[in-house]
Formats: C-alpha cells, structure tokens, sequence
C-alpha cells in the first residue's frame, strides 16, 4: 500500500501549456513537500505546505487538508522544467512518506 | 556554498565488504536523514537523526547503521553489502519541522 498517490506517472506536454500534478494521502500529516528531481539526480525542494496556497515564480502548491489532496502547478511551461515531481508527507509523528513522482516532459 | 555535501559520488563494492557515505551539511540544521532511492518506488528512508546525539530507524534500516558524529556530520554505513543494496543514497537536512529539505547530490551505490 502506497501512503502517498500521485498523478499522473509521466506526463508530456507542449511549451507554454499550464500543467497540473496531483498529490493524494491517506495519513494525517503536519506538513506536505513537492521536490523536483532533475535528470542529473538532484533533488531540490519546492514547497513546504500545511495548509493553503504557495506561489513561487511560475510554480504554485496548493493543499486541501480536509480532502488529504495537494497539487502542484506550473504557469507557461518550459523545456527546462522536464523533471519528475515528488510529493511527500511527514506524519505528526514524523514519520516520511514519499510518492513514486511524476515524470514531466516539456517539448519546445 | 552552502548545502549538503555527500561523499562518495559513486561506489561498487563487492558482496560482503563493508563502506561509509559521508554526508555533511554547513547550514546548522538540526534533523538530518538518509534515504534510498530505487527504480519505480519512492524515496524511502532508511535512518534519520532528529537532533545531534540521537538517531532513529526509519522504514528500511536492516543492513545499515549510522552515526551522528556532530550537529554537521551524518554517516552511513554498510556493514556486509548485499545486492539488494544497490541503490542511490540521498542524505537531506531540514533546520525545523516547518522548513523545507536540502539534499545532496547523492551516491550512486553498486554492489556485485
């Protein structure tokens, strides 16, 4: 059983096209991240979110507690942001659940 | 620069011998971690240490220990590598429950 379900697994789209990634979980959490990881392997985290909305550039997190649902979206995309999105929770017990990522190709 | 920096960057060992990763962070953050990524499975952590001097199992700690040697420093080691042990190896830091991670660049970990 996956604690964590994202959507979808891999997902190609058009530059400049307005993309959305979908984050679901089925533990009660005291914080939601979305980490980019790039074809190099870097890891870089985006957001920090326990409630509401965040808005960074291009990018926007939001979280709906009472749904146990996140999502992450990304304005005009760009080539350059071709990488695979990783949500994951942490438990008020601090314990760390990861999503398996989505995949996401940006064609010029 | 700042950040977490993670030793060695590649790694193929042989079953049965033994290795440290070295990972360490100059941001003065408090929690420390190590997970492991693998092919089609989320990040999993394998111990994490939520303040110098104290460390903890997390969802994947058989054949693995730690130590936290200081508030900077946080070491992996591999007793007896086993092929199910071929992974990479991510060490991240969070100064407090309320930030975000930093992780390294990772270690690509091979053992035959």
């Amino acid at each position: 059983k996956n604690e964590v379900e994202q959507s979808p697994q891999n997902l190609t789209a058009q530059e400049g096209e307005f993309i959305t990634i979908n984050c679901s979980y089925s533990v009660g959490i005291s914080a939601l991240h979305w980490l980019q990881q790039h074809p190099g392997g870097g890891i870089v985290s985006l957001f920090m979110l326990s409630s509401g909305k965040k808005k960074h550039g291009r990018l926007i997190a939001t979280i709906n507690i009472q749904e146990k649902h996140s999502s992450l979206h990304i304005t005009a995309s760009h080539p350059r942001d071709s990488a695979v999105y990783i949500c994951a929770v942490r438990s008020p017990g601090n314990q760390f659940y990861f999503g398996t990522g989505t995949s996401l190709t940006v064609i010029p | 620069n700042a950040g977490v920096t993670q030793t060695p960057k590649f790694q193929v060992l042989k079953t049965g011998q033994s290795m440290t990763l070295q990972c360490a962070q100059d941001m003065n953050h408090n929690s420390m971690y190590w997970y492991r990524q693998d092919p089609g499975m989320g990040l999993r952590l394998i111990y994490y240490s939520a303040s110098e001097g104290t460390t903890d199992k997390g969802e994947v700690p058989n054949g693995y220990n730690v130590s936290r040697l200081n508030k900077r420093e946080f070491s992996l080691r591999l007793e007896s590598a086993a092929p199910s042990q071929t992974s990479v190896y991510f060490c991240a830091s969070i100064r407090g429950a309320d930030y975000g991670y930093t992780f390294g660049s990772g270690t690509r970990l091979t053992v035959v």
